[in-house]
């Protein structure tokens, strides 16, 4: 059973670009997180998904990001018009539903906004 | 906001065992209390996670006061690849969301 998988593993973009990073959740798994990992920081919570729903985008700002995770394929986190502060690690992670369950996390992609 | 608080950072002897504590004093009654850890900038690993009792498995250990209100968490036999950053973290009650703190950083030296 494969893992959480993540793409691209590191993504540059030049300002004003958009960047589009993907996630496919493990097999069976249908529930969501985006998170993102400015360098020398902590994990700082996006956005939960279930499929089709945003369940909660609380930590995503307000302009330029949106993320989905359609009935079929993965889920896409999407940054319009990127700036050199986006550049970071976004991580995702799934799980199955209910509160007693782990998520597991991808490997990330590292985006560099040139 | 993370509900937990933690060393910034610890040290342990190779082969020693090494206890990371966590105080979530405002921890609700069904909230789980999940442990992970991040290795260098790789995705964060589920170590193990727990409600009120004392929980095991082939990773680590983990202690849960009987108020709820620590825990601890217990790697055996420390090894240098257990040099991680470690997040204690209570899940929220509502939406399933980990939320994750500023961590202990675990230094295991040789």
């Amino acid at each position: 059973n494969a893992g959480v998988m993540q793409n691209p593993r590191h993504l540059v973009r030049r300002r004003g670009q958009e960047a589009r990073l993907r996630c496919s959740p493990m097999k069976g798994h249908s529930h969501v997180y985006w998170y993102r990992q400015l360098p020398e920081e902590g994990l700082k919570f996006m956005v939960y998904l279930q499929k089709e729903n945003i369940i909660d985008e609380s930590g995503m700002p307000k302009e330029r990001f949106s993320a989905e995770f359609p009935k079929e394929g993965p889920s896409i986190l999407r940054i319009q018009q990127v700036v050199r502060g986006d550049s970071a690690a976004y991580f995702c992670a799934s799980s199955l539903q209910g509160r007693n369950t782990e998520a597991f996390f991808g490997q990330g992609t590292r985006l560099t906004v040139v | 906001d993370a509900k937990t608080t933690q060393p910034t950072s610890m040290d342990c002897a190779e082969g020693r065992a090494a206890n990371l504590p966590c105080n979530h004093s405002t921890i609700s009654g069904n909230e789980y209390v999940y442990w992970y850890r991040q290795i260098h900038s790789q995705g964060p690993q589920y170590i193990i996670h727990g409600l009120k009792n004392n929980e095991t498995n082939e990773m680590a250990s983990l202690i849960i006061t009987e108020d709820r209100k620590s825990s601890t968490l217990i790697l055996p036999h420390a090894t240098l690849r257990d040099t991680a950053v470690y997040y204690c973290i209570v899940r929220v009650d509502t939406g399933n969301q980990f939320y994750f703190g500023t961590g202990t950083s675990l230094t295991v030296i040789p």
